[in-house]
């Protein structure tokens, strides 16, 4: 168990630039969730999937921002046309079904837009 | 929706004191209640749970006991160590498969 990974640590780029996390879960878990964190706030919640299916999406999740799990294995976040106010942590977790509660998340990645 | 409200830190404590981090729900129902921790540099892992009233959660000294009355499940250590320093988040089952996380504590332990 390699537990979650996630790529890139850390992501500066220029604002309007796009940019793409990658989050890779561990490998049993059939649920995957992203979740961003901003500076003494606790996670909140983004987009959710279980497989390959993403079945719910926050509203804070505009429409610069897309997921997905190809395959039902890892999961990539793109955010399109990067704002200031995308800078935050980006945080993947997984978890099985069955064991409600029970969230392993990776280490993060955090955003900084310029 | 479901949510937690946390007390808020920092907090600072003397190694083998008492440590308290206040945490109230309010949810529709009885969901289960988690206390997640984050060392630092490291990612968010569960601490513990319980999954209804008057459960005890524990886990590496800490305890919260599921307190459906007060709608509290407060975190609770006798005797703090250095290596207990993190930030602690109360948390609970939202919507659907969302989690409600609180906007976490701070705490330090000095020698």
């Amino acid at each position: 168990d390699t537990g979650v990974s996630q790529n890139p640590r850390h992501k500066i780029t220029k604002r309007g630039q796009n940019v793409t996390f990658r989050c890779d879960p561990i490998s049993e878990h059939n649920r995957l969730y992203w979740y961003r964190q901003t500076l003494g706030q606790g996670p909140e919640f983004l987009t959710y999937f279980q497989n390959e299916a993403q079945l719910e999406k926050s509203r804070l999740l505009s429409d610069r921002f897309s997921a997905e799990r190809p395959k039902g294995s890892f999961s990539t976040l793109e955010i399109q046309r990067t704002e200031q106010g995308d800078s935050a942590m980006y945080l993947c977790a997984s978890s099985f079904l069955g064991r409600s509660g029970e969230l392993f998340f990776g280490e993060g990645s955090r955003l900084t837009v310029l | 929706g479901n949510s937690v409200t946390q007390m808020e830190g920092p907090v600072t404590l003397s190694e083998e004191a008492f440590l308290t981090i206040n945490c109230t729900y309010t949810a529709t129902g009885y969901p289960s209640l988690f206390w997640y921790v984050q060392y630092p540099g490291e990612g968010l892992q569960l601490l513990l749970k319980a999954t209804k009233a008057d459960d005890k959660g524990s886990n590496k000294g800490f305890e919260a006991t599921y307190r459906k009355e007060t709608t509290s499940f407060h975190l609770e250590k006798g005797s703090v160590q250095v290596s207990d320093s993190a930030v602690y988040f109360c948390a609970l089952p939202n919507t659907g498969n969302q989690f409600y996380f609180g906007t976490g504590t701070s705490l330090t332990v000095i020698p």
